[in-house]
């Protein structure tokens, strides 16, 4: 059973333009969400979080919005750049929390120029 | 500063034996994890501690072992390795639960054959 969902197994988004990364969840209970960007060979990066409390939150050119009732959150990135091109993944952890994260399975974004 | 630093980067094991993969971070952060990631997965949990001494199971134990002697250092034990463990290993410590995010270490690359 996979709690946390990344339908869009790759997205390609023109320089410049705006990327969307949508990820959707099945427990209420998650208490924050956060956003991990991934190049080849390397350890996931983490890029942003959002408290469950909280529908926005933003840090330069990225912004996570989450809507609640819709089990839902996305990742825009305004301007998209060469460099965000890697595989993005949608992270969930319950309160408490010293269990570690659920992920979903990734995003690759590809950034054409 | 390192961070995460995982060792070794590549291995190939043959099915039955036993090995250590090394997980050390100089962050002083109470909170590590050790994840697998398969081919076109998300990262599952494997093992988890909060602090010296303390360690739990996560989503997918079974064919592994941890400890956790001092802060700085949480080893992953397999025994008797199958080609199942094949995988892309990532060790990840935290300074606390919530929306803090965790540092990854570059993970390492198991082969079983």
């Amino acid at each position: 059973d996979q709690q946390v969902k990344q339908n869009s197994p790759s997205l390609s988004v023109q320089e410049g333009r705006i990327s969307i990364l949508n990820c959707d969840y099945t427990n209420s209970m998650f208490d924050y969400f956060l956003w991990y960007k991934k190049y080849p060979a390397e350890g996931p990066t983490f890029l942003i979080s959002i408290s469950s409390i909280k529908d926005k939150n933003e840090d330069g050119r990225f912004t996570v919005f989450l809507n609640k009732s819709a089990k839902h959150l996305s990742l825009h990135i305004v301007p998209s750049q060469p460099g965000d091109s890697a595989v993005y993944f949608c992270a969930a952890l319950l309160g408490g929390g010293a269990d570690g994260l659920t992920f979903g399975k990734g995003t690759h974004l590809i950034i054409q120029p | 500063n390192a961070g995460v630093t995982q060792t070794p980067k590549f291995r190939i094991l043959k099915i039955g034996q036993s090995m250590t993969l090394q997980c050390t971070q100089d962050m002083n952060h109470n909170y590590m994890y050790w994840y697998r990631q398969d081919p076109g997965m998300g990262l599952k949990l494997i093992y988890y501690s909060v602090g010296a001494g303390i360690t739990d199971k996560g989503e997918v134990p079974n064919g592994y072992n941890v400890s956790r002697s001092t802060t700085e250092d949480f080893p992953l034990r397999l025994e008797l390795a199958a080609p199942s463990q094949t995988s892309v290993y990532f060790c990840a410590s935290s300074i606390g639960q919530g929306g803090y995010g965790y540092t990854f270490g570059s993970g390492t690359r198991l082969t079983v054959v």
